[in-house]
């Protein structure tokens, strides 16, 4: 299985900040990289597919880069309803695998 | 939009059988038998994990499970209802989670809202 890898674990940060999050691959899955955010008690909500493409409707201060093993999630000005958990997840191959999170926290 | 079946609070060795009804399909351009289904288990405060898939395509339902779950899990799709199902036997403690069914092109666009289960003595 492909082991998927978040850092930081937990990310205190203020309003207006620009933040990333990196996930790791433990092998190459090209592009194959999505973003997802999820705020408690709520279903996941996809950001972006592809490493890179914003999914429909998410706003542009998302961007995401990465290729091969090193991936990062990159919010240019966050915003209050930002503070939320964001996951990676490999589609490459089967069994589909998730980072373990990262918390964004307001500082 | 995706709906699953409600929570359930079960004992140790039973069965859960959770559905997921997707509808919308034909206003969103595509069928119900267009993409996979998958299945992902959250225990309380912890991540996400794959469960498995389904094809719902009517002449295939072909399945791909997580070894973790291999054996004791069983995921089917109707296509005349719309509906996806998942059943996981032999419930122990560590399967209290919530449960989401999602579905879309490539990773996942379209979840559920979450169906909680929990095994208790």
């Amino acid at each position: 299985d492909i082991q998927m890898t978040q850092s930081p674990s937990t990310l205190s940060a203020s309003v207006g900040d620009r933040v990333s999050i990196t996930c790791r691959a433990s092998q190459s899955i090209s592009r194959w990289l999505a973003w997802y955010q999820q705020k408690p008690g709520k279903a996941p909500n996809l950001l972006i597919y592809k490493a890179s493409i914003l999914q429909s409707g998410v706003p542009a201060r998302f961007s995401g880069s990465g290729s091969g093993t090193e991936f990062t999630l990159t919010i240019s000005s966050l915003q209050p309803d930002d503070f939320a958990t964001y996951y990676c997840q490999q589609y490459d191959s089967y069994p589909w695998t998730f980072g373990q999170g990262t918390k964004v926290e307001i500082k | 939009q995706v709906v699953q079946s409600g929570a359930e609070v079960t004992k140790p060795g039973a069965t859960v059988r959770l559905s997921c009804k997707i509808s919308g399909y034909s206003d969103a351009g595509y069928t119900f038998s267009d993409y996979y289904i998958h299945w992902m288990q959250q225990a309380p405060g912890k991540g996400l994990e794959w469960v498995g898939l389904v094809d719902p395509e009517e002449a295939n339902g072909e399945t791909i499970y997580a070894a973790k779950f291999q054996g004791r899990v069983t995921m089917t799709a109707d296509t005349s209802t719309g509906t996806a199902y998942m059943e996981l036997r032999n419930l122990r403690s560590d399967d209290t989670a919530m449960y989401y069914c999602a579905t879309g092109d490539g990773p996942p666009e379209f979840w559920g809202q979450g169906a909680l289960v929990t095994v208790t003595a």
